[in-house]
């Protein structure tokens, strides 16, 4: 059973836009929901993060909405660059039970020139 | 080195060859993780140890076999291998209890 759920699969944006990518969850006991980067022959990377209690988190361009009510959280890109083009997954995870980390499926971006 | 490394970082090998993947964090984490990472699909959690003690065994085929010899080193021994095999592994590490992991840069593994 897929507990993260992540739409788009791809996704293509102009150098300048906002990329959004969202993730929905079943599992209500998930306190910690990291997104990862991952680049081509890299492994995943953690950009940002954030846990239930704030609605939103921010770090220079990258921004986490998280609506728990809905069992939602999204990312956002601003100013989105070609340097952003990478594979992004959501994950979640009950952070009292250790570090078993449930992925999304993975969103591809690609940022044009 | 810093990070999470892992060797090699390509392997080809037949189906009846034994090859092992390693792994080594230097970030002073307690626990390894091993993940397996397909084309279009999640990426599968496969074992986890915490302190050198296998803590979880995601219904992993016993074709795979970790070993943990110590919090920094984390093995793969392959045997046996299917071509549905072929996949990325990628090695992870934390503190136990902690948020997110770090991975290595994975090993891309063939099997022909």
């Amino acid at each position: 059973q897929q507990q993260v759920k992540q739409s788009p699969q791809s996704l293509i944006v102009q150098k300048g836009g906002i990329s959004i990518i969202n993730c929905a969850y079943e599992n209500t006991a998930f306190d910690y929901f990291p997104w990862y980067q991952q680049f081509p022959g890299k492994g995943p990377a953690l950009l940002i993060a954030i846990r239930p209690d704030v609605s939103e988190k921010k770090e220079g361009r990258f921004t986490i909405s998280f609506n728990k009510s809905a069992k939602q959280f999204s990312l956002h890109i601003m100013d989105s660059q070609p340097g952003d083009s990478a594979t992004y997954f959501c994950a979640a995870m009950v952070e009292t039970s250790g570090s078993r980390l449930t992925f999304g499926e993975g969103t591809q971006l690609t940022v044009n020139p | 080195e810093t990070g999470v490394t892992q060797t090699p970082r390509h392997l080809v090998m037949g189906m009846t060859n034994k090859k092992s993947l390693k792994c080594e964090q230097h970030l002073g984490h307690n626990a390894m993780y091993w993940y397996k990472q397909s084309a279009k699909k999640p990426l599968e959690l496969m074992f986890v140890y915490n302190f050198k003690e296998q803590t979880e065994n995601n219904s992993v085929p016993s074709r795979f076999s970790p070993e943990c010899p110590n919090s920094s080193h984390l093995f793969l021994h392959l045997h046996t291998l299917q071509p549905e095999d072929s996949a990325l592994y990628l090695c992870a590490s934390s503190q136990a209890l902690a948020g997110g992991v770090d991975f290595g840069p994975g090993t891309r593994l063939t099997v022909t």
